[in-house]
């Protein structure tokens, strides 16, 4: 079954604007890990962060993890034309077992 | 120097037909995964093997056969292929990170028709 589910399921925006996108999950996990794809591509790891964690950052990347909530964010800053992708949060809740979300479909627009 | 490839990258072919798809890693990774994403991006996981040992196995029809013949290769056989099969398979890898976290590179797909 899916557990994570995240909104927006479509983003536009500026290019040089912030970008965020949510993810909600249903059960307990390890750690929870953002890919991006890009279209007619293959999904590329981003950023994980532990159950134990609450907030990452790598580069203009910021995650938050809130555990009571179920739920993480994934922000962009200074978004970029190439930042156009689909971006997925996954949960990991089994050691390897990997639960996608829907996705979120970003356009920054130049 | 391509961490993960499929082959091949597109595949057609009519309902009824038998097919496979290919899998490689040169990362050194012992855990390798087969995922189903359908035409609304839904990214489902199929497979796992970990050292050639199968590990994951969902709910998926036994026309599916994934055969793994060393820890770098994983292909995927579909027997009577279907309609509903259609959809983009991603091969993945991983390395374990620490306390059981596994980041997972992935393949390029192979998007497959059945008409």
């Amino acid at each position: 079954s899916q557990q994570g589910e995240e909104d927006p399921q479509a983003l536009s925006i500026q290019e040089g604007e912030n970008a965020t996108m949510n993810c909600s999950y249903k059960t307990s996990i390890n750690n929870l890990q953002w890919y991006r794809q890009n279209s007619g591509r293959g999904l590329v790891h981003l950023i994980l962060i532990r159950s134990n964690e609450r907030e990452k950052h790598s580069g203009r990347l910021r995650v938050t993890l809130d555990t009571s909530k179920k739920s993480s964010s994934l922000l962009i800053t200074a978004s970029r034309a190439a930042d156009t992708a689909s971006y997925f949060c996954a949960t990991d809740n089994q050691g390897g077992k990997l639960i996608f979300g829907q996705g979120t479909e970003l356009s920054v627009k130049p | 120097d391509t961490a993960v490839s499929q082959t091949p990258k597109y595949l057609v072919t009519q309902m009824g037909n038998d097919k496979s798809i290919k899998c490689e890693q040169n990362l050194g990774h012992d855990t390798m995964y087969w995922y189903k994403q359908d035409s609304k991006k839904f990214l489902k996981i199929m497979f796992s093997y970990n050292n050639k040992e199968l590990i994951i196995n969902e709910t998926v029809p036994n026309r599916f056969s994934p055969k793994s013949p060393d820890k770098a290769h994983l292909n995927l056989h579909i027997n009577s292929l279907e309609l509903g099969d259609s959809a983009v398979y991603f091969c993945a890898s991983s390395r374990p990170l620490a306390a059981g976290s596994y980041e997972q590179y992935f393949g390029p797909g192979t998007r497959l028709t059945v008409t």
